[in-house]
């Protein structure tokens, strides 16, 4: 059965600090890879959708990395802001497991 | 990508009492999905809703209990049946809007359900 791993499980950091969430999963037989941001008492937003073929994606100031062999991902968040507080959280499509998120809070 | 909205948004309720979600997406969508989130914790997939033919449910998950229809490519509905304060949580419906398996999941804003 797959797992999904997300460390840290909180993380609180200045305003403008370079920060990076890991998520990890121990089948690597999976579709792709997805990273969402959770606000509170709300949805989820997609992020970044990395397919199992390629080995990062990038939108404005967030960068995602794949790495299968290892079982590995990297959610890489530059020049961190207030409005970047959320839970972020971590998904493998194959059979559609979650990870239990890191909890981030930027510090104005 | 796509838009996906639900109602009701929230809802108390009572235990024995059965609650139904409606999830509508802008756009003809082949896979639709529910989920669960329960307090504190991250998103358990309940059952993908099929057009035309009955949800498959994961594992733990069973009809009777979470009835789900499927009438056309853009509306689902999720049934919480018989509830008790163990089905308080938030479900979710989400889409994949190219049909593929790979591709990007959205997911409407949640529904809130207490369970008094």
């Amino acid at each position: 059965k797959q797992e999904v791993t997300q460390i840290p499980a909180a993380l609180s950091v200045p305003e403008g600090e370079n920060l990076v969430l890991n998520c990890s999963f121990t089948d690597s037989a999976i579709y792709n890879l997805q990273w969402f941001r959770q606000d509170p008492g709300k949805g989820l937003t997609s992020l970044l959708l990395i397919q199992s073929s390629q080995r990062e994606q990038t939108s404005g100031r967030l960068n995602a990395s794949l790495d299968k062999s290892s079982g590995r991902s990297t959610l890489y968040i530059a020049a961190s802001q207030p409005g970047d507080s959320a839970t972020y959280l971590c998904a493998v499509f194959n059979q559609f497991y979650f990870g239990t998120g890191t909890s981030l809070t930027v510090i104005p | 990508s796509a838009v996906i909205s639900q109602k009701p948004s929230r809802d108390i309720c009572q235990r024995g009492t059965s609650l139904t979600i409606q999830c509508q997406v802008d756009s003809q969508v082949t896979m639709m999905f529910w989920y669960r989130q329960q307090p504190g914790q991250s998103l358990t997939l309940i059952a993908t809703a099929n057009q035309g033919s009955e949800a498959t449910y994961e594992s733990g998950f069973v009809i009777d209990k979470f009835p789900i229809s499927r009438p056309n490519l853009t509306f689902s509905t999720l049934t919480v049946s018989n509830m008790s304060p163990e089905d308080s949580s938030i479900y979710l419906c989400s889409a994949t809007p190219s049909g593929r398996s790979s591709g990007a999941q959205y997911f409407g804003p949640g529904t809130r359900l207490l369970v008094l």
